[in-house]
């Protein structure tokens, strides 16, 4: 079974829309840590924002957010009032206490139009 | 800017060369991650290092060898080369080894074997 995955292979958001993309994971491992990276076209791979299995409250980081639903083994990214600049692969992420690996999805890719 | 630098940037090779990729880790950091990015393969974990100790393995072929040093960078040494093995070579750094460390990704190497 895939440890991550998005199932959104591209999306397109109006410039100052909100925009969610999905990511489901899968874990038995009661400890773990999820992450989304972006990926801009010019290859380097940007952190965007971080959540804890044991974090009571979403996380946010200016216009990110995540919508962590534990029971689904969702961690959906959410950005708001999209940007021409967020345009970009965006990968989710996860790493298990046990096993130190780390998984990566496949990666949605965003455009942003005008 | 992550921190993390990575050199060379490009690398263009033959066949059945040998290449070594360098990571320096950001400042204070302990843990030193590998990791490929290729279009049929996606983003896979290769290997990860901290304090100098090797710490969890991924699909790292045997063909492929890394090492941490007593300056905490790290060398990613690739043997054999295959055309497959084209690919970006990310290397990231985490100040701990937990789950919930967030890893800094550096610019990458972008090997081509010819």
């Amino acid at each position: 079974a895939q440890k991550i995955t998005q199932t959104q292979p591209g999306m397109f958001v109006q410039e100052k829309e909100a925009v969610t993309l999905d990511c489901t994971y899968d874990t038995s491992d009661p400890s773990y840590g999820l992450f989304w990276y972006k990926q801009p076209s010019s290859g380097e791979m940007i952190f965007l924002i971080y959540q804890g299995s044991y974090d009571q409250q979403n996380a946010t980081e200016g216009r990110y957010s995540l919508n962590f639903q534990k029971a689904r083994k969702s961690a959906n990214l959410v950005i708001s009032a999209s940007q021409l600049g967020d345009s970009a692969m965006y990968f989710c992420a996860m790493r298990e206490s046990t096993g130190n690996q780390f998984y990566f999805g496949t990666g949605t890719s965003l455009t942003v139009i005008p | 800017d992550s921190g993390v630098t990575q050199t060379p940037k490009h690398l263009i090779t033959a066949t059945g060369q040998r290449v070594t990729l360098r990571c320096s880790p950001r400042s204070g950091d302990l843990s030193v991650y590998w990791y490929q990015q290729s279009l049929d393969q996606g983003l896979q974990f290769l290997i990860q290092y901290y304090n100098g100790e090797e710490r969890a393995k991924g699909n790292i072929l045997e063909r492929f060898s890394a090492q941490q040093f007593p300056d905490l960078h790290s060398e990613l040494n690739l043997s054999s080369l295959e055309l497959g093995d084209s690919a970006l070579y990310f290397c990231a750094s985490s100040y701990q080894d937990g789950a919930t460390d967030t890893q800094y990704f550096g610019p990458g190497t972008r090997l081509t074997v010819l």
